[in-house]
C-alpha cells in the first residue's frame, strides 16, 4: 500500500547534537512538507518542497534544515541550533505542488533531548 | 489574510450522543475544506473533504461535515459518538496556494 513512512517513531537527542528524521513515501506525490506539533499549538510548518532539489522555509524554520535529493525522500535534520526541539514531528505529502488537494500524513516521530 | 478558527479547544460528550465539532475559515472564494482526526501519538487521517457539489459529504467512521457559504463554515458531525472517537481533531483549508489547518479539538468521550 502507498503511504508515507517515518522513522524513527522516538528519538532521543542529547544537548549540542544534529539529529535526522526521515520521511520516505511512494506515493508519486509532488510536495513534501515537515511539520512541527506541540501540545495546544496546533501544527506549524517547518519546511516544504515542491519539487526535487528545492525547498521553502515555512513559520519555524530557524534550528531546523532539509534536504530533496529524490522525489520520495524529504529527510529533516534537527540541529543543535534549535533550542527547543522536543516535539512530534509530522511529515505529509500532496498530490500537487500547491497541497489545495489535501495532504497525506507520515504517523510522526517524537522527538526529546535527554 | 486567511485562517482557519476552531472555537472549541475541548469537547466532552456522553457516548451515544451526538457531536459537531465548529470549524470557521476566512477566505474570499470558495476553498478546498477538509476534516483531519488524529489519535494520541499518531499522524492526522483524513476524515473527509469538500471540493465543490453537494454541501453535504460523508466521510469514513460516520462522520459528515456541511459547508454553509453564508456562514463560512464546515462543521463535523456525528449522530451517534463511540469511545473510540476520542482523539484531536483538526479541520484545514486549501485557498489559492497554500494550506492552513485549525488548531484543533480534543474530544473526550465519557461512558
Amino acid at each position: 500500500d502507498g503511504g508515507i513512512t517515518q522513522s524513527p517513531k522516538y528519538l532521543f537527542r542529547k544537548e549540542g547534537q544534529n539529529v535526522t528524521l526521515s520521511c520516505e513515501q511512494n506515493l508519486n506525490h509532488d510536495a513534501m512538507y515537515w511539520y512541527r506539533q506541540d501540545p495546544g499549538q496546533g501544527l506549524r510548518l517547518i519546511y516544504y518542497s515542491q519539487i526535487v532539489n528545492d525547498f521553502q522555509k515555512g513559520d519555524i524554520a530557524e534550528g531546523y534544515s532539509v534536504s530533496r535529493e529524490k522525489k520520495e525522500s524529504f529527510p529533516l535534520t534537527v540541529t543543535s541550533a534549535q533550542k527547543n526541539p522536543t516535539a512530534f514531528y509530522l511529515c505529509a505529502s500532496s498530490i500537487d505542488r500547491l497541497g489545495t488537494y489535501g495532504y497525506t500524513f507520515g504517523s510522526g516521530t517524537r522527538l526529546t533531548v535527554v | 489574510a486567511q485562517s482557519v478558527t476552531q472555537p472549541d479547544i475541548h469537547i466532552t460528550v456522553s457516548e451515544g450522543a451526538s457531536l459537531e465539532l465548529r470549524c470557521n475559515y476566512s477566505y474570499g472564494a470558495t476553498p478546498y475544506l477538509f476534516w483531519y482526526v488524529q489519535s494520541p501519538g499518531q499522524g492526522l487521517q483524513l476524515l473527509l473533504k469538500y471540493f465543490s457539489g453537494d454541501t453535504l459529504v460523508q466521510g469514513i467512521k460516520g462522520f459528515e461535515a456541511e459547508f454553509k457559504r453564508s456562514q463560512s463554515s464546515f462543521n463535523l458531525r456525528k449522530p451517534s459518538v463511540h469511545w473510540s472517537d476520542a482523539a484531536e481533531y483538526f479541520c484545514a483549508v486549501g485557498a489559492g496556494n497554500q494550506f492552513y489547518f485549525g488548531t484543533g479539538t480534543s474530544l473526550t468521550v465519557i461512558p
